[in-house]
C-alpha cells in the first residue's frame, strides 16, 4: 500500500539554527514529491516539489527539500530557521499514475526566539 | 489571480442532515479535487473533477458525492452525516487532471457534526 510517514510529530528548534523536517515515503516506480505548509485556520500552501533531475530541491521562503531515492526519504531543510517558519509541515507524494495525492500525517515545526 | 474560494468557511450539523459545500477554483484552473482533513491528521483524498466528470476517487462511500459546472466550481455534498465526518474539507484546483503540478487549496470548511 502506498503511504507517507513523517516519524516527527514536532521538531523544536531556536531562530537562525538549520532545521530538518523527515518524510519517507513507500510508493511504487518513481512518484512525484511535494511538500505543503499549513498555518493556523488556513488551508494548505506549496512549497516545493520533486519530479526529476537534481537531487536538491528549492523552493519558497528558502525552503529546500533533498530526495533520495535509496532511502525512500525527501527531507525538508532550511539552513537558518524563522520565528515564523512555525506552522505545520505535510509531506505528499504522487504516483505518475495516479491523480491523488498521499500525504503524511503532518509535523509541527516551533521555532523559539 | 483570483485563489480558491471556498464556503461556507464554518457549519454546524446534526447526525443524519446532509451538507453542500461550495468552491471556486483559481482562475484558469479546470481541475478540482476535494480532501477530508481530520483533527491531527493529513488530508485524505475524497474525489477529483475533471470536465465536470469525476475521474478519481478515494475510499469514501456513495454518500460523499460531488459536481462540477461548466465555469470549473465544484459542490461537495455528504448525505446522512456521521459524527466522524466532522473536519476540515479542502477543496484543491490545478489547470489539469494528472499533471505534475502542484495543487493549489483553498482555506476549507470546517464541518462539525453533532
Amino acid at each position: 500500500a502506498q503511504s507517507v510517514a513523517q516519524p516527527e510529530d514536532q521538531v523544536n528548534v531556536a531562530e537562525g539554527n538549520p532545521l530538518t523536517v523527515k518524510c519517507t515515503y513507500s510508493v511504487s516506480g518513481n512518484p512525484y514529491l511535494f511538500w505543503y505548509v499549513q498555518y493556523p485556520n488556513r488551508g494548505l500552501q506549496f512549497l516545493l516539489k520533486y519530479i526529476t533531475g537534481d537531487n536538491l530541491v528549492k523552493g519558497s521562503y528558502g525552503f529546500e527539500a533533498e530526495f533520495n531515492k535509496s532511502q525512500t526519504s525527501f527531507h525538508l531543510k532550511k539552513p537558518s530557521a524563522l520565528v515564523s517558519d512555525s506552522a505545520l509541515y505535510f509531506c505528499a507524494v504522487r504516483d505518475r499514475s495516479s491523480y491523488k495525492l498521499i500525504f503524511g500525517s503532518g509535523t509541527r515545526l516551533l521555532v523559539r526566539p | 489571480e483570483t485563489g480558491v474560494t471556498q464556503s461556507p468557511t464554518h457549519l454546524i450539523k446534526t447526525r443524519g442532515q446532509q451538507v453542500t459545500l461550495r468552491c471556486s477554483s483559481q482562475s484558469g484552473h479546470n481541475t478540482v479535487s476535494w480532501y477530508q482533513q481530520a483533527l491531527g491528521q493529513g488530508p485524505q483524498f475524497i474525489f477529483q473533477y475533471y470536465r465536470e466528470e469525476e475521474n478519481g476517487r478515494g475510499n469514501f462511500p456513495p454518500r460523499f458525492s460531488g459536481l462540477q459546472f461548466p465555469n470549473y466550481s465544484s459542490e461537495l455534498n455528504v448525505n446522512a452525516l456521521e459524527l466522524d465526518d466532522s473536519a476540515l474539507y479542502l477543496c484543491a484546483s490545478s489547470l489539469t487532471s494528472g499533471n505534475t503540478g502542484e495543487l493549489f487549496f483553498g482555506e476549507g470548511s470546517r464541518l462539525t457534526v453533532l
